[in-house]
């Protein structure tokens, strides 16, 4: 079965709005990587996130080992916050292979 | 952010064609890997290196694609005779002591 869920698939805000995108994984964790993926593709690493809540500008991310969960928080979502958010598992450490989320696509209106 | 470069942006085949893609990963990193993702944004490990050693691949690419990273050179993934289910995305990302992995930009695939 699929080792890391992502939720919600899609999500609609009105520019200023917050939101929060979750990711669920059923095995153990290494360490959870989000990215944001360019509408031509390219991805964009904003977070490294072993555990504990890290924080850039706007957005947190916030890994809990013990629950199984991560999470991505935007704040005052603007319309350059359009775009696909990836969650991505690192299960065994160093060279191992990243498992993605299936992403979740926002988008935020003026 | 990222400094992985990756060579075609953009890549036409006609099927049973060979379709040849590189990358040079981030100065200093020595792990490169290779992910495919398809149509349907799902994403798949294919392989990955240390310096210039496979460390892991998946079945798939045993078979018809061919990649290496010598050294002083890019990195290369190569798929023999192209299919049209091998239209997609090619990623390449590396990974320094920090265990974070970089992507560059893409080879975006299609075969016709």
């Amino acid at each position: 079965g699929q080792q890391v869920q992502q939720s919600p698939a899609s999500l609609v805000l009105q520019e200023g709005e917050n939101a929060e995108l979750q990711c669920n994984f059923s095995t153990s964790l290494n360490s959870m990587q989000w990215f944001y993926q360019r509408p031509e593709g390219s991805l964009v690493s904003l977070f490294y996130n072993p555990s504990g809540t890290k924080q850039s500008g706007r957005l947190t991310s916030t890994t809990v080992i013990k629950e199984r969960r991560s999470s991505l928080h935007i704040s005052s979502s603007q319309i350059t916050d359009s775009g696909t958010y990836l969650c991505a598992m690192e299960q065994t450490g160093f060279a191992s292979a990243l498992t993605f989320g299936s992403g979740t696509k926002v988008i935020v209106l003026p | 952010n990222s400094k992985v470069i990756q060579t075609p942006r953009y890549l036409v085949k006609g099927q049973g064609q060979k379709a040849k893609m590189r990358c040079i990963p981030e100065k200093g990193h020595p792990v490169v890997f290779w992910y495919q993702q398809n149509k349907n944004n799902e994403f798949k490990f294919l392989i990955n290196f240390q310096n210039q050693e496979v460390l892991q691949q998946i079945d798939m690419t045993e078979k018809r694609f061919s990649a290496e990273c010598p050294s002083n050179s890019p990195c290369s993934l190569e798929i023999q005779s192209s299919e049209a289910g091998d239209s997609a995305l090619y990623l390449c990302a590396s990974t320094g002591t920090r265990y974070e992995q970089y992507f560059g930009p893409g080879t975006r695939l299609t075969v016709l």
